[in-house]
């Protein structure tokens, strides 16, 4: 079966630089039409749509946050990484990542870690 | 910047139906913004209930459909349960292949 596990610091300071690792099993992100995506959502808030990268190494991000956010993948590892520059409180949120299918949507879920930003 | 709007709230009685509709700022929803939705309760992850408008996932209760509705996405829910009560994502697919997810709707079963 498909699973997720996001991991990554749960306290960063501003203006540091966040990376998160997605470690997933039960697929591979070298078939074709496979993605794995972050999302994330600020404690009490909306669910936001980060960023997208696909098996042929097709990435996609967020126009507001483009600047900011870099994905990369290791297929070997199973592992898909986000880092995101410049960190702000306002940045704190529970991050997920999530299978994502072309032409679908997502489908599986991780359970999301928790990332603060505080000085 | 895009902007996908869904009801805040709605309240439906146990057995009863409810519709939750997505907007999009830049237009008519279609089937090529491949409509999905997504239930969350407090303190869980998301769980995906609809993909491509209207497809059901394997796990999706037969309660649950999709649809597109007067230039929106909709997802209905019939015969609402007491454990449906939760909030309700959509996610739309723009142009350049990034999605956006719509504001939220908490959906309460009085």
């Amino acid at each position: 079966q498909i699973t997720l596990k996001e991991s990554g610091p749960t306290l960063v300071k501003p203006t540091q630089t966040l990376t998160l690792t997605c470690t997933f099993s039960g697929f591979s992100l070298s078939t074709s039409g496979v993605g794995v995506g972050w999302i994330r959502q600020p404690p009490g808030k909306a669910l936001e749509w980060l960023a997208l990268i696909y098996w042929d190494d097709d990435k996609r991000y967020s126009p507001s946050l483009k600047s900011r956010l870099t994905i990369t993948k290791d297929t070997s590892k199973n592992q898909v990484v986000l880092t995101m520059t410049n960190m702000d409180p306002v940045d704190t949120a529970t991050y997920y990542c999530a299978h994502t299918r072309q032409f679908y949507g997502i489908d599986y879920w991780g359970q999301g870690t928790l990332v603060t930003v505080s000085s | 910047q895009t902007v996908v709007t869904q009801e805040p709230s709605l309240t439906v009685s146990p057995g009863g139906t409810v519709t939750l509709t997505c907007a999009s700022s830049t237009g008519a929803v279609t089937s090529g913004y491949y409509p999905n939705w997504f239930q969350q309760k407090p303190g869980q992850a998301p769980r995906a209930l609809i993909y491509s408008t209207s497809n059901k996932h394997s796990w999706t209760p037969a309660r649950f459909s999709g649809s597109l509705l007067g230039g929106k996405a909709a997802l209905t829910l019939s015969g609402v349960q007491p454990e449906d009560e939760a909030e309700y994502y959509c996610l739309l697919y723009y142009g350049g292949g990034q999605g956006v997810f719509g504001t939220g709707t908490k959906v309460t079963v009085l």
